[in-house]
């Protein structure tokens, strides 16, 4: 079945510095999205890709959809204590299918 | 506030039972999936269903069976439960087949004694 790789497992950051991650996978997906679950809650949608190349804001969140459609990453700028979270990349088929990383866990040390 | 609405938020059960969670998806939501999160690690994809009927499969066990009712709501029945099937158990709701973004409830959390 498809599988996504997502690195790194986890990452011990200052506060201030900025984080990047990325999900990579040897299938194509139609759709990528980056999600930020806390403790004790369900995962939240952070941003939406819907197009090969396409580079999406959402505050101090950047994301790729690769041109390639088998890889995307998402940044994080000028990082806060709340960033503090699992992050979960998923690709999505047009079949229904979707698929998750396995979380890039990101502790900010103030 | 996700609009999905997972129930019971707690539940714990012993060996050998067998239980049912409950999720309503967000309001306009055609399908709902559902996860499986062990500790420390990632989802699990089980089963999509949409507008009733099963769309697409993942690593559900064959003692798991789901169904999605006319209302939309859905449940995920676990039985002959063991150690092992002791999780998070989320369901996620999206507005058409596949590619819209999941809006997740805020789980089920299951443990087996």
């Amino acid at each position: 079945g498809q599988q996504l790789n997502q690195s790194p497992q986890s990452m011990f950051i200052q506060e201030g510095e900025d984080v990047s991650m990325n999900c990579t996978s040897s299938s194509i997906f139609n759709t990528w999205l980056w999600y930020k679950q806390d403790p004790g809650e369900g995962p939240v949608l952070l941003i939406a890709l819907y197009k090969a190349g396409e580079l999406t804001s959402n505050g101090r969140l950047t994301a790729q959809f690769g041109i390639t459609r088998k890889d995307s990453f998402l940044n994080i700028s000028a990082s806060i204590p709340s960033d503090v979270g699992i992050y979960f990349c998923a690709g999505h088929t047009n079949a229904g299918k979707s698929t998750f990383g396995d979380g890039t866990t990101l502790t900010v040390k103030p | 506030d996700s609009g999905v609405t997972q129930t019971p938020k707690h539940l714990i059960t012993a060996t050998g039972q067998r239980v049912t969670l409950r999720c309503s998806p967000r309001s306009g939501d055609l399908s709902v999936y559902w996860y499986q999160q062990s500790l420390d690690q990632g989802l699990q994809f089980l089963i999509q269903y949409y507008n009733g009927e099963e769309r697409a499969k993942g690593n559900i066990l064959e003692r798991f069976s789901a169904q999605q009712f006319p209302d939309l709501h859905s449940e995920l029945n676990l039985s002959s439960l063991e150690l092992g099937d002791s999780a998070l158990y989320f369901c996620a709701s999206g507005r058409d087949r596949g590619n819209s973004p999941l809006h997740f409830g805020n789980g089920t959390r299951l443990t087996v004694t």
